[in-house]
């Protein structure tokens, strides 16, 4: 049982340039989460998607987009990158409905340095 | 608002001491979940523990138990004989929600280095 996979794992760009994240949730689940986690500090609520829907959204500027496909799979979409952008992007998946049964699952992050 | 605390940055013991690492909450909710998550180097974040507000009874785990206590709006985490694979970031987090609209709330992580 596949649990939350993200592509790639380490990803280098340059200020300015647009970047794509990919997340596929644990098999069953039907939200993603996406989270940004700086360095030596916890992840920050970026967003999270349910039904090919952005349902709520965390305190990130418009550069910061995203889709959810049919398949509950989903993309993190940045543009005109800064510096500060750089971290480690965590995509975390869920059952709507279900969550007093299983936590938050998270995958292994995509880690972003902006040069 | 809602805010997690972890006032300790790094800790570091010797292999088979006891550690407890500490959290501090805030929250206007009077019910909201509370949560410990370990974060090894390869970076994945491993659910530990959940508990509800309304349920104060502490919780062990073999070598890992809990105290949560409203009074002093306080969750730490004590690891009991600590042994080298126990060496992560931890974080403490809180959420005011558990329906599809959830959202995690996180303290900065405490780094913990358990030496051999």
């Amino acid at each position: 049982d596949a649990g939350v996979t993200q592509s790639p794992t380490h990803l280098i760009k340059t200020r300015g340039q647009q970047v794509t994240l990919r997340c596929s949730p644990k098999s069953g689940h039907d939200t993603v989460s996406w989270y940004q986690q700086a360095l030596g500090q916890g992840p920050q609520f970026i967003f999270q998607y349910y039904e090919e829907e952005e349902r709520q959204r965390g305190n990130f500027p418009d550069r910061f987009s995203g889709h959810q496909f049919p398949n509950y799979s989903s993309e993190l979409n940045v543009n005109a990158l800064l510096l500060g952008d750089s971290a480690l992007y965590l995509c975390a998946s869920f059952t709507a409905g279900q969550l007093n049964n299983s936590p938050l699952h998270f995958g292994n992050g995509t880690r972003l340095t902006v040069t | 608002a809602q805010k997690v605390t972890q006032a300790q940055t790094e800790i570091s013991v010797v292999e088979k001491e006891d550690v407890t690492l500490d959290c501090v909450y805030e929250t206007r909710d009077t019910t909201y979940y509370l949560f410990w998550y370990k974060q090894p180097p390869s970076g994945e974040l491993v659910f530990l523990i959940r508990r509800n507000s309304f349920d104060e009874q502490n919780e062990i785990s073999g070598r890992y138990s809990w105290n949560f206590q409203k009074s002093t709006s306080s969750f730490n985490f004590t690891i009991t004989a600590s042994q080298v694979v126990d060496s992560a970031v931890y974080f403490c987090a809180l959420s005011e929600r558990m329906d599809s609209n959830y959202q995690l709330i996180w303290g900065a992580g405490t780094k913990l280095i358990i030496k051999p």
